[in-house]
């Protein structure tokens, strides 16, 4: 049974490009969700999507925008990158509805220079 | 604000010498308190979830408790293969099914 599953594992870009994150999710999962982790820190929630729509929002700029495809795998992109920008962005997926246990993948690396 | 809070930051044990680690929430109406376990540089790994008060959980060396404030990670006699970032995450009142994570807990166990 595969798990979630993220590309690429590693990225650096220069600040004002534009990235996009890749996540396929657990088999079965109809729900991701996008965190970002800086170095030390607990992981900061992104956003939800489910059912190709994004269903919930955190504190984060437009710059960061999303995507989920009919096969439920999902999209992250942020535009304008920023030196602060720089973390591990995590993918989770889980069954729709509240409570339910959320399984990460091993999570994209971000360098911004 | 801070609305998960964990315990200490960093903890050094020695093989076979068990503690907890704490997890406090200021959140209201508490939907699920989650248990995970990070290695550098890798994804978080589920290890409970807990929700309600006067729950417990157990896996291998590793029990998990939760009252009305706090929630406790027990590990029982650790071995060196337990050093990690231990996380805890809450989903509460109307936040849906995001969870909100604490700073963590690292452990390490010297042999």
């Amino acid at each position: 049974d595969a798990g979630v599953t993220q590309s690429p594992t590693h990225l650096i870009k220069t600040r004002g490009q534009q990235v996009t994150l890749r996540c396929s999710p657990k088999s079965g999962h109809d729900t991701v969700s996008w965190y970002q982790q800086a170095l030390g820190q607990g992981p900061q929630f992104i956003f939800q999507y489910y059912e190709e729509e994004e269903r919930q929002r955190g504190n984060f700029p437009d710059r960061f925008s999303g995507h989920q495809f009919p096969n439920y795998s999902s999209e992250l992109n942020v535009n304008a990158l920023l030196l602060g920008d720089s973390a591990l962005y995590l993918c989770a997926s889980s069954l729709a509805g509240d409570s339910y246990e959320q399984y990460f993948g091993p999570g994209t690396r971000l360098t911004v220079t | 604000e801070d609305q998960v809070t964990q315990s200490p930051e960093a903890l050094r044990l020695q093989e076979g010498e068990s503690s907890s680690l704490n997890c406090s929430y200021t959140v209201s109406g508490l939907r699920g308190l989650f248990w995970y376990r990070q290695d550098p540089g890798k994804g978080p790994e589920f290890l409970f979830t807990l929700y309600s008060a006067g729950e417990e959980k157990e896996k291998e060396r590793l029990k998990a408790t939760l009252t009305k404030k706090e929630s406790f990670l027990h590990i029982t006699a650790p071995k060196p293969e337990d050093s990690a970032t231990y996380l805890c995450a809450v989903q509460w009142g109307t936040s849906g099914s995001r969870l909100t994570f604490g700073e963590g807990t690292q452990l390490t166990v010297n042999p």
